[in-house]
């Protein structure tokens, strides 16, 4: 069975400081995808972020980088120089890389951690 | 362009009530997705639809939840003589069907919610 553990319920930071959202997952499969999304208060879950199983070269957008390492079954987000509008709930997410022919594969998430930024 | 639509945003129903929750995914996606969102957790996996489908139902928690998709676009969710276990977040998402490579490659993009609350 699939397991995406958020261990940090709440990070509250002061604007302009780094952050660090840990994310840990437990897969039997070889070949996955790991997921970040945000969640902010109006609701609608945004992707940010798609990352399989055979890259685990880091990613730098803008302010935004991920640490994917799979030897430690980690894929850690990080905010440099966090704003106000990066408040908001973030999660981790696990899909199964299925064959084409089922068509499909569903999100295994984590609880969620939730941002808060202060000016 | 137009993302997914829930509707209605927000419902409150008395313990007993039945209730359907609308979801429009984007236009010519063929793969939609419903899952729950409790408060303070992540999303859970509730059934999947390709086309009017319904290729999965193992997320569904009780024979009180149903959902139908009879025209390959639109679909509802209805939840059958509520309880307030069943207050929570309703998500539904959409996506591509995969047309080379491996399904858990598809992207799925969220609608805002329904937040149902039931008394």
């Amino acid at each position: 069975a699939q397991k995406v553990t958020q261990a940090q319920t709440e990070i509250s930071v002061v604007e302009k400081e780094d952050v660090t959202l840990d994310c840990v997952y437990e897969t039997r499969d070889t070949t996955y995808y790991l997921f970040w999304y945000k969640q902010p208060p109006s609701g609608e879950l945004v992707f940010l972020i798609r990352r399989n199983s055979f890259d685990e070269q880091n990613e730098i957008s803008g302010r935004y980088s991920w640490n994917f390492q799979k030897s430690t079954s980690s894929f850690n987000f990080t905010i440099t120089a966090s704003q106000v509008v990066d408040s908001a709930v973030y999660f981790c997410a696990l899909s199964e890389a299925r064959l084409v022919n089922s068509g499909y594969s569903t999100l295994t998430f984590g609880k969620g951690t939730m941002l808060l930024v202060s000016p | 362009g137009a993302g997914v639509s829930q509707s209605p945003r927000y419902k409150v129903a008395k313990r007993g009530q039945d209730v359907a929750l609308r979801c429009d995914p984007i236009s010519g996606h063929v793969s939609l997705f419903w899952y729950q969102q409790a408060l303070g957790q992540g999303p859970e996996f509730l059934t999947y639809f390709q086309n009017e489908a319904q290729l999965d139902k193992s997320g569904l928690p009780s024979d009180r939840f149903f959902a139908e998709r009879p025209e390959g676009s639109v679909s509802t969710l209805k939840i059958q003589r509520t309880q307030q276990e069943d207050s929570a977040v309703y998500l539904c998402a959409s996506s591509q069907v995969p047309g080379q490579g491996l399904a858990g490659y598809n992207e799925q993009f969220f609608g805002p919610g329904t937040r149902l609350t039931v008394l």
